[in-house]
C-alpha cells in the first residue's frame, strides 16, 4: 500500500542552525501539508502547497520556515534558524483527490526535531 | 475561523468498561476524522465520516456524527489495555482543505 515516507526520523539541531525536513508524498498525490505537534500538544497545521505553490501558512508559518518541491518527489520544510521552540514533531501529508468525494489525507510517520 | 473541542481531555478507565469521547466543532462541515497515535508515533486514521448521521464501527470503537448539532462522538464499548492511545478528532471545510484538529484525548485503561 502506498504511503508517505518522511526522513530523517528523528533530527537533532543547535539553535540557530538550518534544518531539512524530507518528505516523499505518495506518487499521485497533487496536494501537500505540513503539521507540528509539540509535545504533549495538539497537531497544528503549518503550510499547505499546490501547483508548486503555497496554497496557504498559518500564523506559525513565519519567515524562517519555507517549503520545496524540489524534484517532483520530495517535499521539504526548511527551518532557516532553528529556536528551542522549533522543537516539536513534524508531519507531512498528502492527498490525491480523485473523483470521489472522500479524499483522506495521509500522514507520514514524522520526524522529530529536537533544538538545543 | 474553525475550532474544534474535544472532551474529556483525559480520561482514565477500567478494562471492561463502556465510555464515549465527545468531538464538538464550530463551523459547518460534513467531514470530521477520528485518529488514534500512540506516544512518539504518527497519525493513524480510524474513521473519516462524511455525512449527517453517518455510523461507523471497528472493533470495540464506535464513532457518530451529527453534522446539525455539529458534534461527534467516539464510543469505546468494554475498553481493553490495547486501546490506550490518545484519540483525536479533526474537521475540514473542503476536500483539499487543512486539517483542524482538537486538543487530543489521553486514553489511559487501567487492567
Amino acid at each position: 500500500e502506498p504511503e508517505v515516507t518522511q526522513t530523517p526520523s528523528h533530527q537533532v539541531t543547535q539553535m540557530g542552525q538550518e534544518v531539512i525536513l524530507r518528505c516523499v508524498p505518495i506518487s499521485n498525490h497533487l496536494y501537500f501539508y505540513w503539521y507540528r505537534q509539540i509535545l504533549g500538544q495538539k497537531v497544528e497545521f503549518l503550510v499547505s502547497f499546490y501547483n508548486n505553490e503555497i496554497s496557504e501558512k498559518s500564523e506559525i508559518f513565519d519567515d524562517q520556515f519555507s517549503v520545496e518541491r524540489p524534484d517532483g518527489s520530495n517535499f521539504t520544510l526548511k527551518i532557516r534558524s532553528t529556536k528551542l521552540e522549533d522543537s516539536a514533531m513534524y508531519f507531512c501529508a498528502s492527498i490525491g483527490l480523485g473523483m470521489s468525494f472522500y479524499n483522506e489525507q495521509f500522514f507520514g510517520p514524522g520526524t522529530r526535531l529536537t533544538v538545543l | 475561523e474553525l475550532k474544534v473541542e474535544q472532551n474529556p481531555l483525559f480520561l482514565s478507565m477500567q478494562e471492561g468498561k463502556n465510555y464515549t469521547i465527545y468531538c464538538n466543532y464550530s463551523t459547518t462541515s460534513d467531514r470530521l476524522y477520528w485518529y488514534r497515535q500512540d506516544p512518539g508515533k504518527s497519525l493513524e486514521s480510524l474513521f473519516v465520516l462524511l455525512s449527517n448521521g453517518a455510523v461507523k464501527q471497528e472493533g470495540r470503537l464506535m464513532a457518530s456524527l451529527d453534522t446539525k448539532a455539529r458534534l461527534s462522538t467516539l464510543h469505546i464499548t468494554a475498553a481493553v489495555h490495547d486501546l490506550s492511545a490518545t484519540y483525536f478528532c479533526a474537521v475540514d471545510m473542503n476536500r483539499d482543505d487543512k486539517i483542524i484538529f482538537g486538543k487530543g484525548t489521553r486514553l489511559h485503561i487501567l487492567p
